[in-house]
């Protein structure tokens, strides 16, 4: 069964001190790696897209690298407005229609000042 | 650029009532997809429209139910409401049918509560 699979659930940090949150998916035929971040309250919001393993994206503090079995969003010297639940998905392989997105449980990322 | 709007952003029901979720989809695009999203949760694929058509189901029971317009817009009923269906409803819209990027347009949802 497709899965995926979002660690830690919940993560505090400092103002500036950097981490990183993981997504790891079991899916046969990876289509596409995807991060979302969702505000409270709020619908989510599109961050990256990843295809292939060893492919990386960045915007602005956060960075998504992809292996084959897990991705990792990387959070360099994080603001409070990072603060947010950030999604991870893929595409479903079978649904050929594209829409179809498989969604871990998030990470609930807190930023203190 | 108009973005994705849902209403109404909040309502309560009762067991066993019907409701109606709208959404009007992003300006260009002729797909809508529906989530439902419980509290702590990811959000989960229940159906996609694709020009008026439905296009995809998740696992979800019949007594879920949707519609697309011809300008775009979709509808989902949810008839025969039970407590478990409490959830925040999002409609999702995106361009084209076929290698779809994954890039999503959510709105900002109906939070539904069933008593």
């Amino acid at each position: 069964e497709d899965q995926v699979t979002q660690s830690p659930e919940a993560l505090r940090l400092q103002e500036g001190e950097s981490s990183s949150l993981n997504c790891s998916y079991t899916v046969s035929g990876l289509r596409g790696l995807f991060w979302y971040r969702q505000d409270p309250g709020k619908g989510p919001e599109f961050l990256f897209t990843l295809y292939s393993a060893g492919e990386e994206k960045e915007k602005e503090r956060l960075k998504a690298t992809l292996t084959k079995k897990e991705s990792f969003l990387h959070i360099t010297a994080p603001k409070p407005e990072d603060s947010a639940t950030y999604l991870c998905a893929v595409q479903d392989p079978i649904y050929n229609q594209g829409g179809k997105l498989i969604f871990g449980q998030g990470t609930e990322l807190s930023v203190k000042p | 650029e108009t973005g994705v709007t849902q209403s109404p952003t909040h309502l309560i029901k009762t067991r066993g009532q019907q409701v109606t979720l709208r959404c009007s989809s992003q300006s260009g695009h002729n797909t809508v997809s529906w989530y439902q999203q419980a509290l702590g949760q990811g959000p989960q694929f229940i159906f996609q429209y694709y020009r008026e058509e439905e296009n995809g189901r998740g696992n979800f029971p019949p007594r879920f139910s949707g519609l697309q317009f011809p300008n775009y817009s979709s509808e989902l009923n949810v008839n025969a409401l039970e407590l478990d269906d409490s959830a925040l409803y999002l409609c999702a819209s995106s361009l084209g049918k076929v290698r779809n990027t994954g890039e999503l347009f959510f709105g900002e949802g109906s939070r539904l509560t069933v008593l």
